[in-house]
């Protein structure tokens, strides 16, 4: 079974571009996650899709950033316009979905993320 | 609001010794905890969890780690470390109950294997 994949593994852009990155979850899995590690601090939550509704966004920083789930498989997380801030590694997870009722933690499953550098 | 806090940001032991990595946690309500690891270059790998039942979780690896609630912590052990065991580990808390299940992380703690 393939795991979580993201691409790129590394992006390297100025101040002021965009980016896209994007994450395709284990098949099957209804939940995603985006993460994110800035270097020297802890790994924070972005968001979360349940198929492609956006479940919780609360942990986008601002509206510079843009998430997308289309039809419920790949997501993609645009950076426009990228700060020098943005640098970090993004991380995404995807979790199978035991269905309303069923208050189960499922394991998050991370892929190896996408290490952004803004110059 | 939940919150993990990990003890020592870089530990260092020889290989065979005991690998011990400190967790604590904030929690308002029961928490679910997990323990993960991050080889070099790769993504991150779940050792073992905490949902409900028994406090004393077995993981991969040789890894475990007891639910202590009266001391709101979560330490990770292994009697004998290997050198393969070097890597960054990560303690974290989700809600229980609900239906969003993200994870707040402990900034992490590298542990370094000497020979």
């Amino acid at each position: 079974e393939a795991g979580v994949t993201q691409f790129p593994s590394h992006s390297v852009i100025e101040k002021g571009q965009t980016v896209t990155l994007r994450c395709d979850p284990i098949s099957g899995h209804d939940n995603l996650y985006w993460y994110r590690r800035v270097m020297g601090k802890e790994i924070k939550f972005l968001l979360h899709f349940v198929k492609e509704s956006k479940q919780d966004e609360s942990g986008m920083p601002n509206n510079r950033f843009l998430a997308e789930r289309t039809g419920g498989t790949y997501s993609t997380l645009k950076v426009q316009p990228a700060e020098l801030e943005d640098s970090g590694v993004y991380f995404c997870a995807s979790s199978q979905d035991r269905g309303v009722g069923l208050a189960v933690q499922e394991t998050q499953y991370f892929g190896p993320g996408t290490r952004l550098l803004v110059l | 609001a939940q919150s993990v806090t990990q003890l020592g940001s870089h530990v260092s032991v020889s290989e065979g010794a005991l690998v011990l990595l400190r967790c604590n946690y904030s929690s308002s309500v029961p928490p679910y905890l997990f323990w993960y690891v991050q080889y070099p270059n790769q993504g991150l790998q779940l050792l073992l969890k905490y949902t409900t039942g028994a406090t004393l979780v077995k993981g991969i690896n040789g890894f475990e780690a007891e639910f202590k609630k009266s001391e709101t912590s979560f330490h990770l052990t292994k009697p004998s470390a290997h050198m393969s065991d070097a890597a960054e580990y990560f303690c974290a808390v989700s809600r229980s109950g609900g239906s969003n299940y993200k994870l707040t992380f402990g900034k992490g703690t590298l542990l370094t294997v000497n020979p």
